[in-house]
């Protein structure tokens, strides 16, 4: 069974541009959710989605966006890209909501210059 | 509120030595816990799980970890580290809270480990 993927792998933008990354979930998981992980912070969660509904959002400003397609592939949205939002981005897939086994993609590096 | 604390940021040891990263949690019900590991630049892999049964889990690539619920720690072991085991390895608990800030998976801050020949 494949894996989650993500895509781009790389991007490259300026200041105030917006971003859309790519999740699609290992077959068959319903529930998606996004981090985001920086030398300084860490590993922070951004939001869940499960059956094309955000379920759970973290402390992240309204430029953070997402949503889920029908068939649970997921993408996240970033407007008016800051130097601070330079991160990897991580995206993992779980059969259902709860403390299910959450597996990772290989991420989408966003570097914001 | 609940939390991962893994005390020690960066560990070095010997290639063939054993390995323990250490792992306390602060959660009210009983947790299901993970360990992930993290190579450069990559996503994050599951190493193990524990969700309930025996305490001490297998998972893969030789590690193992044991669950202790009076202490709240749930530490990762090794009896011999190769080269290739240098990495960041990640605790987290998951957490039955919906529609909560912290999402189902909280992470430790994770313990870097290098590797000496």
């Amino acid at each position: 069974k494949a894996g989650v993927t993500q895509t781009p792998r790389y991007l490259i933008k300026t200041r105030g541009q917006q971003v859309t990354l790519s999740c699609s979930p290992i077959s068959g998981h319903r529930s998606v959710s996004w981090y985001q992980q920086t030398p300084g912070q860490g590993l922070q969660f951004l939001f869940e989605y499960f059956s094309e509904t955000q379920r759970n959002k973290g402390n992240f400003p309204g430029r953070f966006s997402g949503r889920q397609f029908s068939n649970s592939r997921s993408e996240m949205n970033v407007s008016t890209l800051e130097l601070g939002d330079s991160a990897l981005y991580l995206c993992a897939s779980s059969l259902s909501r709860g403390a299910d086994t959450q597996y990772f993609g290989p991420g989408t590096r966003l570097t914001v210059l | 509120a609940q939390s991962v604390t893994q005390p020690d940021i960066h560990i070095t040891v010997s290639e063939g030595a054993s390995l323990e990263l250490r792992c306390n949690y602060s959660y009210g019900a009983t947790p299901y816990l993970f360990w992930y590991v993290q190579s450069p630049g990559q996503g994050l892999q599951l190493l193990l799980k524990y969700f309930s049964g025996d305490t001490l889990v297998q998972g893969i690539k030789g590690f193992e970890a044991e669950f202790k619920r009076s202490q709240s720690s749930f530490n990762l072991r090794k009896p011999s580290v190769h080269w290739s085991d240098a990495a960041e390895y990640f605790c987290a608990v998951g957490a039955f809270i919906y529609g909560g800030s912290q999402g189902n998976l909280i992470f430790g801050k994770g313990t870097k480990l290098s590797v000496k020949p």
